[in-house]
């Protein structure tokens, strides 16, 4: 059972480009969430995603967007890079319902990207 | 102000003693808390989850406790091995049905054998 998988490991931008990252949710699961993490910090909530629709979001800027597909998978889009943007990407994958009978979060290991 | 603080900020400690991590939080109205153990470069993964009902909840050698009234939550560990090295992080969600968990900044634990 492949837990959720994230692509890629690490990336490499510069200033003013765009970004794509990819998100698989663990089998079974059909909501997926996205966090920023910079250095020494806890995660930040971007967004959700269910039903291909944004749920919720968190205070990021509209240069971040996302996607979610039929098949549960998701996107996280970022436009414009800043320096800031530098930071480890973490996607969250569990089912739709109450947050107090959602047992766990699962998270993938994460896209590292660093924006030069 | 982070509405979930986490103290120490670092910790080290000798293979073999037990050791606690505290979680002040403000975030209100609350449905769980729960407890993440990442290692550094990868993903969070749960340790234990309680809801405002629950005032203990134990994983194997981690056991966490709950006060809702005084909004404080622990995380202790028995008999720290090597593999316990890295960061915990405490992690709070609201009730009534919004969804943004609210992360604290975690605490890094090193254990030295």
């Amino acid at each position: 059972d492949a837990g959720v998988t994230q692509s890629p490991t690490h990336l490499i931008k510069t200033r003013g480009q765009q970004v794509t990252l990819r998100c698989s949710p663990k089998s079974g699961h059909d909501t997926v969430s996205w966090y920023q993490q910079a250095l020494g910090q806890g995660p930040q909530f971007i967004f959700q995603y269910y039903e291909e629709e944004e749920r919720q979001r968190g205070n990021f800027p509209d240069r971040f967007s996302g996607h979610q597909f039929p098949n549960y998978s998701s996107e996280l889009n970022v436009n414009a890079l800043l320096l800031g943007d530098s930071a480890l990407y973490l996607c969250a994958s569990s089912l739709w319902g109450d947050p107090a009978t959602n047992e766990k979060l699962f998270f993938g290991s994460g896209t590292q990207l660093s924006v030069l | 102000k982070n509405q979930v603080e986490q103290s120490p900020q670092s910790l080290i400690i000798l293979e073999g003693k037990n050791c606690t991590l505290q979680c002040n939080y403000t975030v209100s109205p609350f449905s769980n808390l729960r407890w993440y153990k990442q290692d550094t470069g990868r993903g969070p993964v749960s340790l234990t989850i309680m809801t405002f009902s629950e005032n203990t909840k134990s994983n194997g050698r981690y056991t966490a406790t709950l006060d809702a009234d005084t909004k404080q939550s622990s995380l202790h560990i028995t008999a720290s091995q090597l593999s316990d090295s890295a960061s915990y992080i405490c992690v709070v969600t609201l009730s009534g049905g919004s969804y943004i968990p609210t992360f604290g900044r975690g605490t890094s634990l090193i254990v030295h054998p």
